[in-house]
């Protein structure tokens, strides 16, 4: 079974519109993560939680916003979309120590037209 | 600032043989965590190993392990008695102790293609 289940696992979406991408993880991991990985950089980090709680932000735009509605899940909020927005998107978690490994989900691949 | 660099783009290698992959690093902080991980065809990413900066001794997991080389600032993956399964690239990845960032700082990565 899964461990850390991402959806969809494919989205499309139009210019100027919102999307939200699912994360779930059944590690009993207390910190969860998301990552964008786009053909133009390598995977880059977009923002951690720990126990729901906004931990570290490293995304410039307030377009994306995490969500976290239970402590196994992790949502990002995607709005005005742009095509430069397209990427996989990848989910991860890991114990809450700080020299834990990530674990990560299998990704959402987002095409922005 | 925090950078990892991995400059082999892509190796080719015989099944069986070994293979060195490199990695080099920049931190300031005393004390950080090294992690490799394998991103496969299917995009799925598994960690493989990891190295704490205060351990002297190399980590070994299963066919996978670390030429840990600190004043160097380097942390090669050694892969023995490659497999055609083993073909994927691979990221070398740090997070810093002390800074206070929850984030897995990775590099470019290396395509390795093993060959029957």
């Amino acid at each position: 079974d899964p461990k850390i289940i991402q959806k969809p696992k494919y989205l499309v979406a139009v210019t100027g519109s919102e999307k939200i991408l699912i994360c779930e993880q059944y590690l009993g991991h207390n910190a969860m993560y998301w990552y964008r990985q786009s053909a133009k950089k390598p995977l880059e980090f977009m923002f951690s939680y720990s126990y729901q709680k906004l931990m570290d932000n490293q995304t410039a735009s307030s377009r994306f916003q995490p969500q976290s509605s239970k402590k196994n899940h992790l949502d990002l909020q995607i709005t005005a979309l742009k095509p430069d927005d397209s990427a996989t998107y990848f989910c991860a978690s890991s114990q809450d120590r700080v020299y834990a490994e990530q674990f990560f989900g299998p990704g959402t691949r987002l095409t922005v037209l | 600032a925090q950078k990892v660099t991995q400059t082999q783009t892509s190796i080719s290698v015989m099944e069986k043989t070994t293979v060195t992959m490199d990695c080099v690093y920049e931190t300031q902080d005393s004390s950080y965590f090294l992690f490799w991980y394998k991103q496969t065809a299917s995009g799925e990413i598994v960690f493989l190993i990891r190295q704490d900066s205060y351990k002297k001794e190399n980590a070994t997991v299963g066919h996978y392990s670390l030429n840990f080389q600190k004043p160097k600032s380097s942390i090669g993956l050694i892969i023995t008695a490659t497999q055609i399964e083993d073909s994927a690239v691979y990221f070398c990845a740090m997070r810093e102790a002390s800074s206070g960032s929850w984030q897995l700082i990775f590099g470019s990565g290396t395509q390795l293609t093993v060959m029957p």
